[in-house]
């Protein structure tokens, strides 16, 4: 089963404007982490945020947790073509029998056009 | 550093027959993961291994599938017989030990069966 649940399934959008994707999850987590894949590839690590954290920033990249909401978005600013990929969160449950369990949800097909 | 390398990368088979898939991970990452990822969806766990101890396996259908990681290092993945819902990406990832760690994936070996 898939911990995460992302939102929008698909966004489209056109250079220079930002992208905000959002993800919900079920259970207390350890952390959230943001990926991204191209098509064809494997994922690629963004960002991990820390359940005792409410923002972070990487670059043109800007994730906020709500642990009360169990909600998580990522905002893309001032999107590029080479952008368009499929997000994916994914979470760290706090149970300690479930270590190590990354659990994705099923990502946001995002759409850069030029 | 070199990336997470799988082969194949494609891989055609009719159904009952044996595949392989083999992953080197990361030097250094002791952890080591297999995800399978249908169209459209996120990557699911498999199997995860830290060294060569496989701790959590609670999702590879076991009637079927194997996995192997010797001396800790590579690892192969196994189906026999294939049937055709296997068809998928297999991605191999690793990682450090530790709950906050990223995953450094593979691209992937994308399997069809006919």
């Amino acid at each position: 089963s898939q911990q995460g649940e992302e939102d929008p399934q698909a966004l489209s959008i056109q250079e220079g404007e930002n992208a905000t994707m959002n993800c919900s999850y079920k259970t207390s987590i350890n952390n959230l982490q943001w990926y991204r894949q191209n098509s064809g590839r494997g994922l690629v690590h963004l960002i991990l945020i820390r359940s005792n954290e409410r923002e972070k920033h990487s670059g043109r990249l800007r994730v906020t947790l709500d642990t009360s909401k169990k909600s998580s978005s990522l905002l893309i600013t001032a999107s590029r073509a080479a952008d368009t990929a499929s997000y994916f969160c994914a979470t760290v449950k706090r149970k300690t029998d479930s270590w190590g369990k990354l659990q994705f949800g099923a990502g946001t097909q995002v759409v850069v056009t030029p | 550093e070199a990336g997470v390398v799988q082969s194949p990368r494609y891989k055609i088979i009719e159904k009952k027959q044996p595949v392989a898939f083999w992953c080197n991970p990361i030097s250094g990452h002791n952890t080591l993961y297999w995800y399978r990822q249908n169209l459209g969806q996120g990557p699911e766990l498999l199997i995860r291994y830290e060294n060569e101890e496989a701790v959590d396996d609670s999702q590879l259908p076991k009637d079927r599938f194997s996995a192997e990681r010797l001396k800790g290092v590579d690892s192969t993945l196994k189906i026999q017989p294939a049937e055709l819902g296997d068809s998928a990406v297999y991605l191999c990832a690793s990682s450090l030990q530790s709950m906050n760690s990223p995953l450094h994936f593979g691209n992937g070996t994308r399997l069809t069966v006919t």
